[in-house]
C-alpha cells in the first residue's frame, strides 16, 4: 500500500484568497486522483493525473503532477465558501489508497 | 440516474453487538469496494468484489469483519461482536469495471458505545 502525506492538515482562509494543498509520496504514483468530500457525503472525484509534469485545470482549480510522479498540488484561485471541504489525494491501483486529507474552510 | 445508496445512514451499537451495513451500487457496476474512514482520516480500503467474487479482502481488520455480494449487486458488510475501535464511517463505492472511476455512497456512520 502506497503511503501518501498531505499538507497542511487544516487551512482556513477568507473568501477571495488563494490556497494550495500538497500531496507527497516516497514512491512513484502510477496515477493520482484528487477528491473533495463534504460532511455526511462520500468523496467525489475531481481529477485524475497520470503523466509527470501534467497540469489540469477545472474552473478555479489547478492540479499539478510532479515530473517524477511522486508529488502533486492543488491550487484554488479566489476561493469561495462552496470550496469548503476535505480534499483528499489517492493513488489508484484498482483499489484507492488515500492520504489523510486537508480540511479547507473558506470564510465568507 | 440513482447513485450509490447505503443504509442505515447512522447506526449506534452497544459493544458486543453484531451489525449489518448495506450497499446498493449503481445498476450494472461490476466492481464494488468497501472503505473505512476514521474521524479525521482518509478512507482505508477494506475489501473488493468483482461481480459476486470477493477478489481482495486484505484490508479487513479482523475476522470479525465479513462482506458478501451473493448476486453481484447489493453488498452487505457485517461486523460481529463490535468494539469501540470499529466506530467509523463505512463507505461503499462502485465502478463500471476494474480501475475505473469509483462512485461513492454517503456512508454509514457507526458508533459503538
Amino acid at each position: 500500500t502506497q503511503l501518501l502525506e498531505q499538507s497542511p492538515q487544516f487551512l482556513s482562509i477568507q473568501e477571495g484568497e488563494n490556497l494550495t494543498v500538497y500531496c507527497n509520496s516516497s514512491s512513484v504514483f502510477s496515477s493520482l486522483q484528487w477528491y473533495r468530500q463534504e460532511p455526511g457525503e462520500g468523496p467525489v472525484l475531481l481529477v485524475t493525473v497520470v503523466t509527470g509534469g501534467e497540469v489540469k485545470k477545472l474552473k478555479r482549480l489547478t492540479f499539478q503532477f510532479g515530473d517524477a510522479r511522486k508529488d502533486s498540488s492543488l491550487h484554488i484561485t479566489a476561493a469561495q465558501p462552496g470550496d469548503t471541504g476535505l480534499y483528499l489525494c489517492a493513488s489508484n491501483d484498482y483499489k484507492l489508497s488515500f492520504g489523510a486529507g486537508t480540511t479547507v474552510t473558506v470564510r465568507a | 440516474g440513482a447513485g450509490v445508496s447505503q443504509s442505515p445512514r447512522y447506526k449506534v451499537a452497544k459493544r458486543g453487538q453484531d451489525v449489518a451495513l448495506r450497499c446498493d451500487p449503481i445498476s450494472g457496476h461490476v466492481s464494488l469496494f468497501w472503505y473505512q474512514q476514521a474521524l479525521g482520516q482518509g478512507p482505508e480500503f477494506l475489501t473488493y468484489f468483482q461481480n459476486e467474487a470477493q477478489l481482495d479482502k486484505s484490508g479487513l481488520p479482523s475476522d470479525r469483519f465479513f462482506a458478501e455480494r451473493p448476486e453481484g449487486s447489493v453488498s452487505t458488510l457485517k461486523i460481529q461482536r463490535t468494539q469501540q475501535e470499529d466506530s467509523a464511517v463505512y463507505l461503499c463505492a462502485s465502478s463500471p469495471g476494474q480501475g475505473g472511476e469509483q462512485y461513492f455512497g454517503p456512508g454509514t456512520r457507526l458508533t459503538v458505545t
